[in-house]
């Protein structure tokens, strides 16, 4: 079955630092990738995705990510955080290998933005 | 436009009690999804429906959870009896179309936070 790893549970940034984001899963077919966002207090919204062409996606609030199919991974980027990108961050993927459209997540990062 | 609701937002109950769990999915939705985060782990997959059929529901843990969507609309999961073990968050989903592969966003609801005492 497939997995989904993201390598930092927490992180703290000072606001206009850079963030970078580790997610890596175990599926060597064909895959969906996303990155969903869960702000406090609201639901999980989706921040990008990545189904096939140009492996650089850009997604909302200035994020992207980029996938690298020899590494499995799809770390999430973002040159200069903001305080109000204080959130919790889920990397999860879709395979195709059944019929359905399940997706397994990753352990979420939960990151602090200080101002 | 309304987005995937769920009710209640926060239950809780003792052991060995019932509790359902209800999703309303987002108008036109196809497809109805339930997941489940359990304190300090990753959410995950419980089970899809596809109008009223139940498409996938490899993820559901064990048959003191059942899951039915009558008329392809509303969904609900419920627990019975419950256990300790079920305390969580349970979101539901939903997304367009009755094709199980391709680019169908899933919308999240604000989940229901289960407490099971």
């Amino acid at each position: 079955a497939q997995s989904v790893s993201q390598h930092n549970h927490h992180v703290i940034l000072s606001e206009a630092a850079s963030l970078e984001l580790g997610c890596n899963y175990s599926y060597g077919g064909t895959v969906n990738l996303f990155w969903y966002v869960q702000y406090p207090g609201q639901h999980l919204q989706l921040l990008l995705k990545y189904f096939s062409g140009d492996p650089l996606v850009k997604g909302i609030k200035g994020f992207e990510a980029e996938f690298i199919k020899s590494k499995f991974s799809f770390n999430l980027r973002k040159p200069s955080v903001q305080w109000s990108d204080t959130a919790e961050y889920f990397c999860a993927v879709k395979v195709n290998w059944n019929a359905g459209n399940m997706l397994t997540f990753g352990g979420g990062t939960r990151l602090m933005v200080k101002p | 436009e309304a987005g995937v609701t769920q009710f209640p937002s926060h239950s809780v109950i003792e052991k060995g009690q019932t509790v359902t769990l209800r999703c309303d999915p987002i108008s036109g939705h196809d497809n109805l999804y339930w997941y489940r985060r359990v304190m300090g782990k990753e959410i995950k997959f419980l089970l899809h429906f596809v109008k009223e059929s139940k498409q996938d529901e490899s993820g559901m843990p064990n048959n003191r959870f059942l899951a039915e969507r009558t008329g392809g609309t509303y969904s609900t999961l419920k627990v019975q009896p419950a256990e300790l073990e079920d305390s969580g968050v349970y979101f539901c989903a939903s997304s367009q179309g009755a094709g199980t592969w391709g680019d169908n966003e899933q919308f999240f609801g604000p989940g229901t936070r289960l407490t099971v005492l």
